[in-house]
């Protein structure tokens, strides 16, 4: 089954503490990108990758990292989490991210930080 | 400062009438645009994509681009209850791997 699994789906954390959130796909598509989503701000894109070695900012890549050194893998770390980064965080990938093709979400994670 | 705005929210529509969904975007150089569906809690799904102006019509769906006027719009044909739920416009620009989203539209369709 095609699909974009991430992990963990559910995070308690407390300041300052690095946490990584997995990301994977297994329909070789070669552009991952990571989003978070607020009440009333709505999905905004943190970074995204256009292929293994490649990754780029997205709107609000501040206080995160990524990294690709494979291409069916994404993870977003941050390294010294933060309050204001307590969200619901979604990965997501597609063949190429361009064009009209469909974007495949992960089921998300609710990061609580402390 | 790229925008895509929505009104929130919530329209409610009777089951089995048409659902009208509405997005204006700012940024003339946009080139992509996309209808997303998210359930309660769980993560977007693209149901439409359109690039030219115009109409474009997938089953029950059909997606409205107007580029003069800067607005995309969803129009859902007999509205099921299912079909409720939040509606996610994004804009990509040309070029650009970064879409832009809206904030949603909460869609709720009542028996």
């Amino acid at each position: 089954e095609a699909q974009v699994t991430q992990n963990p789906r559910y995070l308690i954390t407390v300041t300052g503490k690095k946490l990584t959130v997995t990301c994977s796909q297994n329909m070789n598509h070669e552009y991952m990108s990571w989003y978070r989503q607020d009440p009333g701000l709505g999905l905004r894109q943190i970074y995204y990758s256009m292929n293994v070695e490649v990754t780029d900012k997205g709107d609000v890549p501040e206080g995160y990292k990524v990294s690709r050194k494979e291409k069916r893998n994404f993870p977003l770390i941050l390294e010294s989490p933060s309050p204001n980064q307590t969200s619901l965080y979604f990965c997501a990938s597609s063949h190429n991210g361009a064009g009209e093709e469909t974007q495949y979400f992960g089921p998300g994670t609710r990061l609580l930080v402390l | 400062q790229k925008e895509v705005e929505q009104n929130s929210g919530p329209l409610s529509v009777p089951e089995g009438a048409i659902a009208s969904l509405n997005c204006t975007y700012s940024d003339r150089g946009s080139q992509s645009f996309f209808w997303y569906r998210q359930y309660s809690g769980k993560s977007p799904e693209l149901i439409m994509s359109i690039y030219s102006n115009g109409d474009k019509e997938d089953g029950r769906f059909t997606a409205q681009l107007n580029k003069a006027s800067q607005y995309v719009s969803l129009l859902i044909r007999d509205s099921q209850p299912s079909d409720s739920a939040t509606y996610l416009c994004a804009v990509r620009r040309g070029g650009s791997y970064i879409p832009t989203f809206g904030r949603g539209t909460s869609l709720i369709v009542h028996p």
